[in-house]
């Protein structure tokens, strides 16, 4: 299994400009989530999902965007960069599945280190 | 969302246990503890996780409070490897947040060889 695979690893973004950071588990996790941490802090939630076809808001949602229409994908959307999001991205599933063997843990990918000049 | 503190910064030398506090007066009946680390320059990796008992695996041990408003996180004896910052969560299993961790700002551990 790879887990939790992000790409890219590094982006460089102008202001204005929009991209696709990508997230990928072959785990077949229900839950997906997208944080992002800023230096010295901890992790944010972005958005999140529960299953094909479902996404909500978490505690930093705008200016991002997602849709999840597999179970295995979940990216995340920028429209409209601006430097305020410069930050580390990491993805990160985990089974809802009560019986599951890893229902009690989030697997984290590498992280995407965005810079927005 | 119940909140967790935790010391900015604790120290070690290699090979002496480690024990890592996190008060979490606020928590609720169906907050799991739930210990996570982050070594640098990588994604967190789940460490631990408790209800009521104390809890071992091959990682490390969660000493859990009778009352549940405080835990520790023992790490044996540190290695050189063990340094990172580590979080202490409370995950609600129940209702409409089933599956979300909250961060907070962690402890970072420094280990001395």
């Amino acid at each position: 299994n790879a887990g939790v695979t992000q790409t890219p690893k590094f982006q460089v973004l102008k202001t204005g400009q929009s991209m696709t950071l990508q997230c990928a588990q072959d785990m077949n996790h229900e839950y997906m989530s997208w944080y992002r941490q800023d230096p010295g802090m901890g992790l944010r939630l972005i958005h999140y999902s529960v299953g094909a076809g479902i996404t909500d808001q978490g505690e930093v949602p705008n200016g991002y965007n997602v849709s999840r229409s597999t179970t295995e994908d979940f990216p995340l959307r920028l429209l409209s960069a601006a430097p305020s999001q410069t930050s580390v991205y990491f993805c990160a599933s985990s089974s809802l599945t009560l019986s599951g063997p890893s229902y009690n843990e989030q697997f984290f990918g590498p992280g995407t280190r965005l810079t927005v000049l | 969302d119940a909140k967790t503190t935790q010391p900015n910064s604790m120290e070690s030398n290699e090979e002496e246990p480690v024990h890592l506090p996190c008060n979490h007066s606020t928590i609720s009946g169906t907050d799991y503890i739930h210990w996570y680390r982050q070594l640098p320059s990588q994604g967190p990796e789940y460490v631990i996780h408790g209800l009521t008992s104390n809890v071992n695996n091959r990682m490390a041990s969660l000493a859990i409070a009778e009352d549940r408003k405080s835990s520790t996180l023992i790490l044996h004896r540190a290695t050189l490897r063990d340094a990172a910052v580590y979080y202490c969560i409370l995950r609600d299993v129940s209702g409409s947040t089933l599956g979300r961790l909250y961060f907070g700002r962690g402890t970072q551990l420094t280990v001395w060889p």
